[in-house]
């Protein structure tokens, strides 16, 4: 199965609520990345967490890492309406570096 | 700079065409990765080059599959023949090494549909 599975595959919540997507992954990492992709655009780089961390912050996103149980959090505080979109994780596996595994993808629909 | 620039944005053809997909990557890149997304499959990678050596191309479906990154600047991802199946956005990305974390840039994609 995939590398990257995230949970839930899709999200409906109002604006002003608060948006958690979770990433499981099965092979040894160097870093976990998220990323955003807006209808009918490229993906965005929205945050990476190194192997060494176990949280981050930028904005209102909050990313954290458990690499004991292989698996990653992101959590949108306040969202609004323009954060709908797929959410995206990708791991760089470790040892093979300069490639990306992407999950399958998180569809979050903030409703205003 | 531009970003990663692709073109066409948008591509209809015919079953039995040749395609070709143009990629400029982001000057200084030396990463360059070819994907492809559909709503069945999500974001396959298909191949990905390292200062312009393809190193990875076991997620090209088939031999009527092919790329090539001849300079720095310029990538290509050909089908020849194309089928219904071909069908999906197509994503070309860039990163750097230098940057140590290998994030990748996107660029807009190319929706390519087969009749």
């Amino acid at each position: 199965s995939q590398q990257g599975e995230e949970d839930p595959q899709a999200l409906s919540i109002q604006e002003g609520e608060n948006a958690t997507m979770n990433c499981s992954y099965k092979t040894s990492i160097n870093n976990l990345q998220w990323y955003r992709q807006n209808s009918g655009r490229g993906l965005v780089h929205l945050i990476l967490i190194r192997s060494n961390e176990r949280e981050k912050h930028s904005g209102r996103l909050r990313v954290t890492l458990d690499t004991s149980k292989k698996s990653s959090s992101l959590l949108i505080t306040a969202s609004r309406a323009a954060d709908t979109a797929s959410y995206f994780c990708a791991t760089e596996i470790y040892n093979q570096g300069g490639k990306l595994i992407f999950g399958q993808g998180t569809e979050l629909s903030v409703k205003p | 700079d531009a970003g990663v620039i692709q073109s066409p944005r948008h591509e209809v053809t015919e079953m039995g065409q040749e395609v070709t997909l143009r990629c400029k990557p982001i000057s200084g890149h030396d990463y360059l990765f070819w994907y492809r997304q559909t709503m069945m499959r999500g974001l396959e990678l298909l191949i990905y080059f390292n200062n312009n050596v393809p190193i990875d191309d076991s997620g090209m479906p088939e031999d009527r599959f092919s790329a090539k990154m001849p300079n720095a600047s310029f990538s290509t991802l050909k089908i020849q023949p194309s089928e219904p199946r071909d069908s999906a956005v197509y994503f070309c990305a860039s990163s750097d090494t230098w940057e140590g974390t290998d994030t990748q840039y996107f660029g807009p994609g190319t929706r390519l549909t087969v009749l």
